[in-house]
């Protein structure tokens, strides 16, 4: 069965500073994997995703992410944080069967002045 | 193009009783899958809907159920509410050969009291 684990509830950066949001999945079978980012109520939107082809994947707001099947990571980076990046970031894995996604615990991001 | 929408946006019930939350699909998608987000959670999958028929189910008991309609919109029933029932319900439509992607709408805070 497939499953996410987010390492760190909380990351805590200066802006300007590089963002760095960790991302480890469990998957029996070549993975589909997403990056979604949750504004304060609102819903999910996506960010990023790798199905096939090349393992670095570039994002929207200048958010991109690295496919390492060899350290079952799919870890998201940004080298500048803004003020607005501040939010709560999900990775999550596709699986099941069908097409339902498995979200990790979440990563809440705080860009501090 | 517009977007994935929900209805209502909060609202309140008391244990016991029965809701009604209502999606309607972004335009050319006719798959919905609808997902609980518990407070400072990850959202989990309920079920899927393609084509008017139940795609796949998460771990959740009978009292959560569902329809989609003809024009691809969507319906999600719950029964007998529970207290832990409170949470962000997110809706999610996607189209085949889309590469998965699932587009979330702004979701729905139910609050049973």
């Amino acid at each position: 069965a497939q499953s996410v684990t987010q390492l760190g509830s909380h990351v805590s950066v200066s802006e300007g500073a590089l963002v760095l949001l960790r991302c480890n999945y469990s998957s029996s079978v070549p993975p589909y994997l997403f990056w979604y980012v949750q504004y304060p109520n609102q819903g999910l939107q996506l960010l990023l995703k790798y199905t096939t082809g090349a393992t670095l994947v570039k994002g929207i707001n200048g958010f991109e992410a690295e496919f390492k099947k060899s350290e079952t990571s799919f870890h998201l980076t940004k080298p500048s944080a803004h003020m607005s990046d501040a939010a709560e970031y999900f990775c999550a894995v596709m699986g099941g069967g069908y097409n339902k996604l498995i979200f990790g615990a979440g990563t809440r991001l705080a860009v501090h002045p | 193009e517009t977007g994935v929408t929900q209805s209502p946006t909060h609202l309140i019930k008391t244990r016991g009783q029965q809701v009604t939350l209502r999606c309607s699909s972004q335009s050319g998608h006719n798959t919905v899958s609808w997902y609980q987000q518990a407070l400072g959670q990850g959202p989990q999958f309920i079920f899927q809907y393609y084509r008017e028929e139940e795609n796949g189910r998460g771990n959740f008991p009978p009292r959560f159920s569902g329809l989609q309609f003809p024009n691809y919109s969507s319906e999600l029933n719950v029964n007998a509410l529970e207290l832990d029932d409170s949470a962000l319900y997110l809706c999610a439509s996607s189209q085949e050969g889309t590469d998965y992607e699932q587009y979330f709408g702004p979701g729905t805070r139910l609050t049973v009291t």
